[in-house]
């Protein structure tokens, strides 16, 4: 139930095409769904997290969807560039527990040129 | 500048000797945490600490020992107890709400 199941494994994509990735999760505890961008040697970056009392929120060309009653959430790279190139991870937890991410397995991520 | 800092950025260590890699952060975050990551893998939670001087194991704690005698600092030190100890090592914080926040990482190589 800890789980957090992420899709696809890895993704190419065209310059200006969408990209989108999905991940779902068990626990009905979890409040709390961020996504991560990470560039190979680097940490991961926290590029845009959603909470469950909003279905959608946007920032720039990225948007998280959220279904609460599906227990699915998914990232969409809008217009995407090759600087946007990287392993993207969806995580989730409870943060009235011990805020422990969750974290899905990753999608790795080519947009060609 | 608010952040994370991990030291060294790479490490390399003989079989048998135990290593430490240390985590600072100066955003007055409670709440640390060290993963480690394989090639082509996700994050692997190996302690967390929610409060000085307090900590838990995650999910690959065997191997690891970490302290919290200061809020700023999370060291974590590898055992020669860890058999497979060549990874990526990360070092995170995070909010009252939450929001965590990664360091460079650490790549630590055992021959």
């Amino acid at each position: 139930q800890q789980q957090v199941k992420q899709s696809p494994q890895s993704l190419i994509v065209q310059k200006g095409g969408i990209s989108i990735i999905n991940c779902a999760y068990e626990n009905t505890a979890f409040d709390y769904f961020p996504w991560y961008q990470q560039f190979p040697g680097k940490g991961p970056a926290l590029l845009i997290a959603i909470r469950p009392d909003v279905s959608e929120k946007k920032e720039g060309r990225f948007t998280i969807s959220f279904n609460k009653s599906a227990k699915q959430f998914s990232l969409h790279i809008m217009d995407s560039q090759p600087g946007d190139s990287a392993t993207y991870f969806c995580a989730a937890s409870n943060t009235g527990g011990y805020n422990k991410l969750i974290f899905g397995a990753g999608t790795r991520l080519a947009v060609h040129p | 500048d608010g952040g994370i800092t991990q030291s060294p950025k790479y490490l390399f260590r003989k079989e048998g000797q135990n290593v430490t890699l240390s985590c600072e952060q100066n955003l007055n975050h409670d709440a640390m945490y060290w993963y480690r990551q394989d090639p082509g893998q996700g994050l692997r939670l190996i302690y967390y600490s929610q409060i000085v001087n307090d900590f838990q194991k995650g999910d690959i704690a065997e191997g690891y020992s970490v302290s919290r005698e200061k809020k700023e600092s999370f060291p974590l030190t590898v055992t020669s107890a860890q058999k497979n100890p060549t990874a990526f090592y990360l070092c995170a914080s995070s909010t009252d709400v939450g929001e965590q926040y990664f360091g460079p990482g650490t790549r630590l190589t055992v021959t």
